[in-house]
């Protein structure tokens, strides 16, 4: 199976401020079909995850601009541009390239 | 809009069965892929299960192959998960997750997760 890690698991941040959370995966994400089936998903307390990113860097429908998404391969980051409250949630990154489909531990964003 | 509303979450002994619903609204239910995806606070979140849009074919995570099974009813616009020789490893909350229908539909809506425990 595709091990998902994430870091930090945890990350403190000042309103306004940037945030950046690293994926990695054990093995490369380029799909045969040449797309890369890398996802990111927010989960706020007591809700269920939201998709936020698709194939690497692409942002759904309602998401503010501020979240992006990035890297190739085995490497991807999940960027906040200036953080705000209703960020506070956990993120986690999600592999659908190969089965079965795994996603990361998770990293907490919170408030300092 | 795009609804999916799991039920059956209960709490059940180890080793007995439990089957969980999955009503989807708002879209072509029938066109779509769709999966089981289950979250505890020890291990995360995991996936476990898809069937194809017909349900022609469908495929599961080791950890659960040959104890659950994964179906839909088409004409109900409902999916469903049959879970047999359940164990205390089993206790999670349940997400029914929508799948692919061409384009970039995977994993892009979820509904709102239904809770089994096993316990005696």
């Amino acid at each position: 199976d595709v091990v998902m890690t994430q870091s930090p698991l945890s990350l403190p941040v000042t309103l306004g401020q940037p945030a950046s959370i690293s994926c990695r995966s054990s093995r490369s994400l380029v799909h045969s079909d040449g797309n890369t089936y890398l996802h990111w998903f927010q989960q706020r307390p007591g809700q269920s995850p939201r998709r936020l990113i698709y194939k690497v860097s692409s942002r759904d429908s309602g998401v503010p601009d501020r979240f992006s998404g990035s890297g190739s391969g085995t490497d991807f980051t999940l960027t906040i541009s200036r953080v705000e409250a209703e960020d506070v949630a956990v993120y986690f990154c999600m592999q659908y390239t190969h089965g079965p489909f795994t996603f990361g531990p998770g990293t907490k964003v919170d408030i300092k | 809009q795009v609804q999916l509303v799991e039920s059956g979450g209960d709490v059940v002994q180890p080793g007995r069965s439990l089957r969980l619903s999955c009503a989807a609204s708002g879209f072509t239910f029938r066109n779509y892929g769709m999966h089981w995806v289950r979250q505890t606070p020890g291990k995360g979140l995991e996936w476990l299960a898809i069937i194809w849009f017909d349900g022609s074919h469908e495929s599961y995570a080791e950890s659960v192959k040959g104890r659950f099974t994964i179906s839909r009813d088409n004409s109900k616009n409902t999916l469903y998960l049959q879970m047999t020789s359940l164990g205390a490893e089993d206790t999670a909350v349940y997400f029914c997750v929508r799948g692919y229908y061409g384009g970039n539909t995977d994993f892009d809506y979820w509904g709102q997760g239904t809770l089994v425990i096993v316990s005696s």
